[in-house]
């Protein structure tokens, strides 16, 4: 079954600086991976889905990229801003056969971004 | 965009009462889903579902039941809600059987049972 764990699990840098966030999973069978963002009490916001055909996925100041083969996602944030600070998750399918079977996140990474 | 709407953001439930949270989504999704989320322990699936009157357990599905009569609405029941089901629930749907699709997710409700 699928794990996935995310490297750091809080992180408080002062705004401006380049930043990445990482997460890495056990089963290299996946088929998507996506990156989320949660504020405080709030639900989940989508912010960037990369297939396993693609290496990179930009978004903005966001940028993500995957190694499936060595298990790996890294979230890189540019120039960060106070309005980042959230937590970032990272989800894959809870299966490799695809469909409909929900997804198994990482823990988080907490961003606190000091102004 | 896709909208996930989630009934309730805070509810307060006594032990033993049947509780219903409620999800609707507007895009004509076929898979809906219900998480928890609980500190140090992350989000976990409880539910899901891929047709109308069609459900699948997830990872922790004790103590919990699912209704799907129409196809926009997905709804998690508490048969006898517990204090150890005081939680965040988060309900999230997806396009389809394709693999190119993500998921989306409602604001969540913030259930405490006392």
């Amino acid at each position: 079954k699928q794990e996935v764990t995310q490297i750091p699990a809080a992180l408080s840098v002062p705004e401006g600086e380049n930043l990445v966030l990482n997460c890495s999973f056990t089963d290299s069978a996946i088929y998507n991976l996506q990156w989320f963002r949660q504020d405080p009490g709030k639900g989940l916001t989508s912010l960037l889905l990369i297939q396993s055909s693609q290496r990179e996925q930009t978004s903005g100041r966001l940028n993500a990229s995957l190694d499936k083969s060595s298990g790996r996602s890294t979230l890189y944030i540019a120039a960060s801003q106070p309005g980042d600070s959230a937590t970032y998750l990272c989800a894959v399918p809870l299966y490799s056969g695809g469909g409909a079977d929900g997804l198994t996140f990482g823990k988080g990474t907490h961003l606190i971004i000091q102004p | 965009d896709v909208k996930v709407t989630q009934s309730s953001r805070y509810l307060v439930k006594r032990t033993g009462e049947k509780v219903f949270l409620e999800c609707v989504q507007d895009m004509d999704h076929e898979n809906m889903f219900w998480y928890r989320q609980d500190p140090g322990l992350g989000l976990r699936l409880i539910y899901f579902s891929y047709d109308v009157k069609m459900k699948e357990k997830g990872d922790i599905p004790e103590g919990y039941s699912v209704s799907r009569e129409k196809k926009e609405r997905f709804s998690l029941i508490l048969e006898s809600a517990s204090t150890n089901q005081t939680s965040m629930y988060l309900c999230a749907t997806k396009p389809g059987q394709g693999l190119i699709y993500g998921y989306t997710f409602g604001s969540g409700t913030r259930l405490t049972v006392v």
